[in-house]
Parts: structure tokens; C-alpha cells; sequence
């Protein structure tokens, strides 16, 4: 069965750089194109970064462009999110999703999510 | 940005309720649009992709429609596993955007 479980989250000190893994399982992870989304706490969820199956094609939300880094090691099926200089209204459950298998768009697998709080 | 509005931010209804929640993109998306279901402490779980498809194993009393650039999620006869907030989201356009959710309620 597909699994994707998250790691690396934990409290961070503003300004500093963590990175998040997501172990994947149970698919073929190197023909899915995969994507991180965050969930500040009681609110709603919102879209940050895409990365291609091959790791040719990364986009970003305005918000984390040019601060964090998407990257994959298919050899490892595992999706990383390399954060930069993270701010106190950055801390959410960051949640890594894979492309839907059937839809053009959307994510029909996610992982629990992993909580980051950055302090001040 | 293509920004979704997405209402009722709260809905109460009953067990055996029909409930409708609406979701209106700020431009065309064609049916490049899925509704989520999120439940407290949980990961959201896809239900309706397209607009209108029904995702694999998700019940039939889900069901999804278009009429231009608003979307509906219809939940035909509230059963209690059905208590949870709700997403739209659309992949027309990056960056892809979500609704702001709508919470329904035990009336």
C-alpha cells in the first residue's frame, strides 16, 4: 500500500535552515511527480512546491520562492524540502502529497504531516 | 494567483441531511478542480477530482458538479463519518490554491 511519512520537523529557531524528508513506499515513487503543502495550526491548507518525477521541473508558491529548496533522490525514494531562514509564521504541519494518479491535478496520496514550530 | 472562495466557512446539519458546500474560482479553471475531506489531526483525503469524478473508494453519496466557475460538493445523506472540514482546490494554474475550507457541524 502507498505510505509516505514525513520527518525532520521539530522546533526550530527563526532565521535557521531545517530539512524535511518524506519516505515513500508502496509505488513506484520515480514516475510520480510529488508536492509539499503546509497547515498553519486551525487553518487551511496551502500549496508550496512541486517536483517533477525526474526532478527537471521544480515550482514554487510566491511565499517560500527563492527560501526553500525541493529536491529527490529516487535512489532513496525520498522527497526532501530544504527551508531557509524560516520565519515564527512558517511553523504548521508541513505535509508531502504525490500527484494523482487518475486526475491531471490534485493529490490522491498524503503523508501525516510533520509538525515545525519555529520559535523566536 | 487564482484565488478560490469557498462558503459556507460553517455548516450544522444533521445525520440524513443533504449538504451542499460551494466553492467560486476567480477566473476559468475549466474542471481543473478536487474537493478534500480533513478530519482534526489528519491528513486531508482526496474525494472528487475533475470536478465531477468520484475517487476510488470514496462513497457515492459524495458527488461533485460544475456550472461555469463555480463548484459544488454534495453529500446526499450526511452520515456521521462525514463530520469534517472540507477543501476545494484548483490545478489550473500554479501556484495551485485551495478554498478556505467549510467545517460541518453536528446540528
Amino acid at each position: 500500500q502507498v505510505q509516505l511519512v514525513e520527518s525532520g520537523g521539530g522546533v526550530v529557531q527563526t532565521g535557521t535552515s531545517p530539512r524535511l524528508s518524506c519516505a515513500a513506499s508502496g509505488f513506484t515513487f520515480s514516475a510520480y511527480s510529488m508536492h509539499w503543502v503546509r497547515q498553519a495550526p486551525g487553518k487551511g491548507l496551502e500549496w508550496l512546491a512541486l517536483i517533477s518525477f525526474d526532478g527537471s521541473k521544480k515550482i514554487y508558491a510566491d511565499s517560500v520562492k527563492d527560501r526553500f529548496t525541493i529536491s529527490r533522490d529516487n535512489s532513496k525514494n525520498t522527497l526532501y524540502l530544504e527551508m531557509n531562514n524560516v520565519r515564527p509564521e512558517e511553523t504548521a504541519i508541513y505535509f508531502c502529497a504525490r500527484d494523482s494518479v487518475v486526475a491531471t491535478g490534485g493529490f490522491d496520496y498524503w503523508g501525516q504531516g510533520t509538525l515545525v514550530t519555529v520559535s523566536s | 494567483d487564482i484565488e478560490m472562495t469557498q462558503f459556507p466557512s460553517t455548516l450544522s446539519a444533521s445525520v440524513g441531511d443533504r449538504v451542499t458546500i460551494t466553492c467560486r474560482a476567480s477566473q476559468t479553471i475549466s474542471s481543473w478542480l478536487a474537493w478534500y475531506q480533513q478530519k482534526p489531526g489528519k491528513a486531508p483525503v482526496l474525494l472528487i477530482y475533475d470536478a465531477a469524478s468520484l475517487q476510488s473508494g470514496v462513497p457515492s453519496r459524495f458527488s461533485g458538479s460544475r456550472s461555469g466557475t463555480q463548484f459544488t460538493l454534495s453529500i446526499s445523506s450526511l452520515q456521521p463519518d462525514d463530520f469534517a472540514t472540507y477543501y476545494c482546490q484548483q490545478y489550473s494554474d500554479y501556484p495551485w490554491t485551495f478554498g478556505q475550507g467549510t467545517k460541518v457541524e453536528i446540528k
